[in-house]
């Protein structure tokens, strides 16, 4: 299958400060990129889709201006959480459709924790 | 949105036996069924998925069904192994390749 990659795979941060999460897709191109948030032994909720070229789209719920999404290539989107707090804290995973195709392959994940 | 439920929330299974769970959706317009198998700390890895113009499909030891009619799809994984435990994620596709998934089941292998 198709290999996704994310960068960094744990950080620990200072409450108020940001941080940059990138996702990668190494094997393909990817116009859309979905970013996922899991709580321990809770269920990948979509927060936003990142679309190449264009604003992301975010499902509802999801803060726009607290999460920022940069789509910047083909095969990179980042994801910042600005002024992270510690109910920030959490599992971030990207994923990538592979082709014209909806089967989704999930990077490695991120394990954010906010201090 | 996509409303999907899993049951049960936690299986445990002899070594050998075989396992099953079910995943029912609210969208008869959906037409994507993914399954997941997820460990410990690590990304969710797709094990089976199928299409809505099939009712089942087949990858050695796992296999998958649907009902569309019904709106369920379970996964079924027979002469199951102590690697087999994990939490395994049904998810749904809708609108925009976006997918929805069910909450998971814990599944246990006992040796």
């Amino acid at each position: 299958g198709a290999v996704v990659s994310q960068h960094p795979s744990r950080v620990i941060c200072k409450s108020g400060t940001s941080v940059k999460i990138e996702c990668r897709s190494l094997d393909f191109q990817a116009t859309t990129m979905f970013w996922y948030r899991q709580f321990p032994k809770q269920s990948l909720m979509l927060m936003a889709t990142s679309n190449e070229g264009s604003k992301a789209t975010y499902e509802q719920g999801v803060e726009k201006d607290k999460f920022l999404i940069n789509h910047a290539s083909l095969t990179l989107s980042t994801l910042t959480v600005t002024s992270a707090h510690p109910e920030d804290s959490s599992f971030y995973i990207c994923s990538a459709p592979e082709g014209s195709t909806d089967t989704q392959y999930f990077g490695p994940g991120t394990r954010l924790t906010v201090l | 949105g996509e409303n999907v439920e899993q049951h049960p929330s936690t299986l445990s299974v002899q070594e050998g036996d075989s396992a099953v769970i079910k995943c029912t959706y609210s969208d008869s317009a959906s037409n994507y069924f993914p399954w997941y198998k997820q460990e410990l700390g690590k990304r969710p890895q797709l094990i089976i998925d199928i299409r809505s113009n099939v009712g089942e499909k087949k990858d050695q030891r796992i296999a998958v069904t649907l009902n569309k009619t019904a709106k369920h799809f379970s996964l079924h994984i027979t002469e199951t192994q102590p690697e087999d435990s994990a939490v395994y994620f049904c998810a749904v596709g809708y609108g925009n390749n976006r997918l929805a998934f069910g909450k998971g089941n814990q599944v246990v292998v006992i040796p």
